[in-house]
């Protein structure tokens, strides 16, 4: 079936514009995480967000991230006022939900803040 | 608290010979832990997981992982290394006290030499 699909693939935003970056995770997935990724590191937990529960926020870097998810589906990560340092590939997994269950990756969002 | 250690932030082998991709793990609890790679401009692909079964634990690609409790080790292994195994590898916890929440290594670039 299909996996995780992540949207634009690549982003080029100016310093201080707002950005959205969307993940559509597989179908009857409950639990979907972002992570942020940047050149040469490994993965920073962001948000996790599970069936109806409120989201784990507890990995968002500043108030200008936020996410949301809609009807136990879509995401999006809005990152606002962006910086440079904001420069990373954003990756969006979802697991079925249960505990410690597989996650699956999406191709993921490579943003570029000039 | 979980935590993953990857002792090697980069390995290099030749082509044929074994591979060896050390991974420590920190866990109050039965951990879930899972070996992921990401080859180039790709998304993150699971290879194998344990999840308190069998402790040697075969995945794709003739990769296996052996837990060792006594160590609190994951190490990834393959007894003969091939070209297209060059790529980021990445150790990953979970466990049940952290509802569903993952912890990533810094990762482990493996280049494989002709």
């Amino acid at each position: 079936g299909a996996g995780v699909s992540q949207s634009p693939s690549n982003k080029v935003t100016e310093k201080g514009k707002d950005v959205e970056l969307r993940c559509d995770p597989i179908s009857g997935h409950t639990a979907l995480y972002w992570y942020r990724q940047s050149l040469g590191q490994g993965l920073e937990f962001l948000i996790y967000f599970q069936g109806n529960s409120a989201p784990d926020k507890s990995g968002l870097p500043s108030d200008r991230f936020s996410a949301e998810r809609t009807g136990g589906s879509v995401s999006t990560l809005t990152i606002q006022r962006t910086q440079q340092e904001d420069s990373a590939v954003y990756l969006c997994a979802s697991s079925p939900g249960r505990i410690q269950e597989t996650q699956y990756f999406g191709p993921g969002t490579r943003l570029l803040v000039l | 608290a979980q935590s993953v250690t990857q002792l090697d932030s980069h390995v290099s082998v030749s082509e044929g010979t074994p591979v060896l991709l050390r991974c420590n793990y920190s866990s109050s609890y039965s951990p879930s832990l899972f070996w992921y790679v990401q080859h180039p401009n790709k998304g993150l692909q699971l290879l194998l997981k344990y999840t308190s079964a069998a402790t040697l634990v075969k995945g794709i690609n003739g990769f296996e992982a052996e837990f060792k409790k006594s160590e609190t080790s994951f190490h990834l292994t393959k007894p003969s290394a091939h070209m297209s195994d060059a790529a980021e590898y990445f150790c990953v916890v979970s466990g049940t006290n952290t509802g569903n929440q993952f912890y990533f290594g810094t990762g482990t670039s493996l280049t494989v030499i002709p």
